[in-house]
């Protein structure tokens, strides 16, 4: 089966630093990515992980440790805009083609 | 370069009508895959899509709902004799192959039954 859980909702204020942690358990493994989805759009790629380790880019960074069935996904310098659900979602194997399966995401709100 | 297009955007139907979701793939992409996603939870995978072919259906429900994707024009998802617990919004992504993890999500269609 497949179980992916994540909190349901984050507060931070602006210009600080927010890490939203999401744990796994899939048959099979072949990625980890992180969307952004603002209320009432369409998610937005933040990252992937496929090999374990932190991966950059710009004020966000993603981390994954595939022994640990976990991940993190971490946000510098928050603004306002920032304001969102986070998706984690992972990519089970044995299926040769991107099926994402979706944790419940992180809704986060950045105050002033 | 336009992205991933759904149309309509709303939708609202009674218990029993049908509704059709459409999905045009980002140019160049010839692989759909479309997600709904219920109030407050995450998005669930429906089905995976290419051109002409259905490649996996293991996420829809086996009666009422049927997707294509026609040689020409957009993928279509279906679902007959809708009732209020279909009310959802449903999400189409496309990736230009079949292993590349980059996949990019249309706006939704939002479909309320009443």
């Amino acid at each position: 089966g497949q179980n992916i859980d994540q909190p349901t909702e984050m507060t931070a204020t602006e210009g600080a630093i927010v890490q939203i942690n999401c744990t796994y358990q899939t048959s099979g493994f072949n990625g980890l990515f992180w969307y952004q989805q603002h209320a009432g759009e369409a998610p937005t790629f933040l990252s992937y992980n496929v090999l374990d380790g932190l991966e950059e880019k710009g004020r966000f960074s993603s981390f994954l440790s595939r022994s640990k069935g976990y991940s993190y996904l971490l946000l510098k310098e928050l603004q306002m805009k920032d304001s969102a659900s986070y998706l984690c979602a992972v990519t089970p194997g044995g299926t040769g083609f991107q099926k994402l399966v979706f944790g419940t995401g992180t809704r986060l709100l950045v105050s002033p | 370069n336009a992205g991933v297009m759904q149309n309509p955007r709303h939708l609202v139907r009674r218990r029993g009508q049908e509704a059709r979701l459409r999905c045009s793939p980002m140019k160049g992409h010839s692989h759909v895959y479309w997600y709904r996603q219920l109030p407050e939870e995450g998005l669930k995978f429906m089905v995976y899509l290419q051109k002409e072919n259905i490649i996996d259906e293991s996420g829809m429900p086996k009666e009422r709902f049927s997707a294509e994707f026609p040689k020409e024009g957009p993928s279509i998802l279906r679902i007959q004799q809708v009732v209020r617990g279909d009310s959802a919004a449903y999400f189409c992504a496309s990736s230009p192959e079949r292993a590349s993890y980059e996949q990019y999500f249309g706006p939704g269609t939002r479909l309320t039954v009443t």
